[in-house]
């Protein structure tokens, strides 16, 4: 079955430490993005790629980092210089970036900073 | 400054009936608005969308209004189903590959 996996499922970071959140899609979109939801918040964008070797800022980028090797993989690290950053994470893919066709997401990965 | 408000953090309704769930917006170049709807633990799916150009859309028991003049759309369930419940997501996209999410609205079907 196609789909977005998302891993791990929860993830446990001391302060001060980078961790890494997987995103691998087998849809063949070209498209992915990574959102973070906060209670009583929509959902932000954090990064997002239209093309291998190619992603972009979104409105929340600030202490996070991507790499887009692969078409099938969009990595997010959380890196110590983000502030808050528990938080639940999802990635999302799109055939191409028009905006009727619809994300497919993946399960998220809920970060909590211990 | 939220472009996209759902401004319902809830909505319970019976089941068979219908459920309205509304959201608004504020940026007039919205060209695709969208409705996806998330279980707990799940991320979300896409239910339906609209352009800007038409004022409904309809797929199955799912109906999406928009008023454009009045920057309001609306999802309209019926009837409604206690599968239905969970939170719904308005979202709204704008050039440059960018989709704006509203806070969300929490349906109960009772049944």
């Amino acid at each position: 079955d196609g789909g977005i996996t998302q891993s791990p499922k929860y993830l446990f970071r001391k302060e001060g430490q980078n961790v890494t959140l997987s995103c691998e899609q087998n849809l063949n979109h070209d498209a992915m993005y990574w959102y973070r939801q906060d209670p009583g918040q929509g959902l932000r964008l954090i990064y997002y790629s239209q093309i291998v070797n190619d992603f972009q800022k979104g409105d929340i980028a600030e202490g996070y980092s991507v790499s887009r090797e692969k078409k099938e993989s969009f990595p997010l690290t959380v890196t110590s210089a983000q502030k808050n950053p528990t938080a639940f994470y999802l990635c999302a893919s799109s055939p191409r970036g028009e905006s009727n066709y619809g994300y497919t997401f993946g399960s998220g990965t809920r970060l909590t900073v211990v | 400054d939220q472009q996209v408000k759902q401004n319902s953090p809830s909505l319970s309704v019976q089941e068979g009936r219908i459920s309205i769930l509304n959201c608004d917006y504020t940026n007039s170049m919205f060209d695709y608005f969208l409705w996806y709807k998330k279980y707990p633990a799940e991320g979300p799916t896409f239910l339906i969308s609209i352009s800007s150009i038409k004022d409904k859309n309809e797929d199955g028991r799912f109906t999406v209004f928009l008023n454009k003049s009045a920057k309001h759309l609306s999802l309209h369930i019926v009837p409604s189903q206690p599968g239905d419940s969970a939170v719904y997501f308005c979202a709204a996209h704008t050039g440059g590959f960018k989709t704006i999410f509203g806070a969300g609205t929490r349906l109960f079907v009772k049944a």
